[in-house]
């Protein structure tokens, strides 16, 4: 079956811009995560959707992140206002559910975002 | 600060041989722990994982430790194949949401 996809692949755009990166999880999973991944570290957790509903977005460094999950399936990262430091990979995930026990996660391939 | 280390950037393993990749945690109130193996260009992908109950968990060549009061989990791959090598993360969650991933180990396995 499909796994997680994750578009575009690479995006490069210039500071200041604004740059939003989708992610198509698993049919049928109802959690959904987004990671940040800079060189040499592992993905840092930026939000978890439970449906349609943000459930922790902490890990979003500034307001100039945002998420959105309007049909409790494809979810879209948005980032204002790009600056250099958000160069990173941006990770997705989605798994079964998300409760008391953990649930494995599933990850896309990941949207190597440039800003320049 | 960092909730999840992994001291060791990088390792070395003869093909055949043990691998033991060690992680380190801060945060008493993590209940799961996984491992997670990632190629050049994919995205990680779920290895094995223990729960804070237990102190072992094994999945044919792959065996994860759990010592609690040292707050120290360890990954054992036996035997060691050139195909094992990537990178290596190891991770942890409080109550099954936010996982916190620690900076990875590179393993190389030479044939």
């Amino acid at each position: 079956g499909a796994g997680v996809s994750q578009t575009p692949s690479n995006k490069v755009t210039e500071k200041g811009k604004y740059v939003e990166l989708r992610c198509d999880p698993i049919s049928g999973h109802t959690a959904l995560y987004w990671y940040r991944q800079s060189l040499g570290q592992g993905p840092e957790f930026l939000i978890y959707f439970q449906g349609t509903g943000a459930a922790d977005d902490s890990g979003l460094p500034n307001d100039r992140f945002f998420a959105v999950r309007p049909e409790g399936s494809v979810s879209t990262l948005k980032i204002q206002r790009t600056e250099r430091g958000d160069s990173a990979v941006y990770l997705c995930a989605s798994s079964l559910l998300a409760g008391r026990s953990y649930n494995e996660q599933f990850f896309g391939p990941g949207t190597r975002l440039t800003v320049l | 600060d960092q909730q999840v280390k992994q001291n060791s950037p990088s390792l070395s393993v003869q093909e055949g041989r043990i691998s033991i990749l060690n992680c380190d945690y801060t945060n008493s109130m993590f209940d799961y722990f996984l491992w997670y193996k990632k190629y050049p260009a994919e995205g990680p992908t779920f290895l094995i994982s223990i729960s804070s109950i237990k102190d072992k968990n094994e999945d044919g060549r792959f065996t994860v430790f759990l010592n609690k009061s040292a707050k120290h989990l360890s990954l054992h791959i036996v035997p060691s194949q050139p195909g094992d090598s990537a990178v290596y993360f190891c991770a942890a969650s409080a109550g099954g949401f936010k996982t916190i991933f620690g900076a990875g180990t590179r393993l190389f396995v030479k044939a």
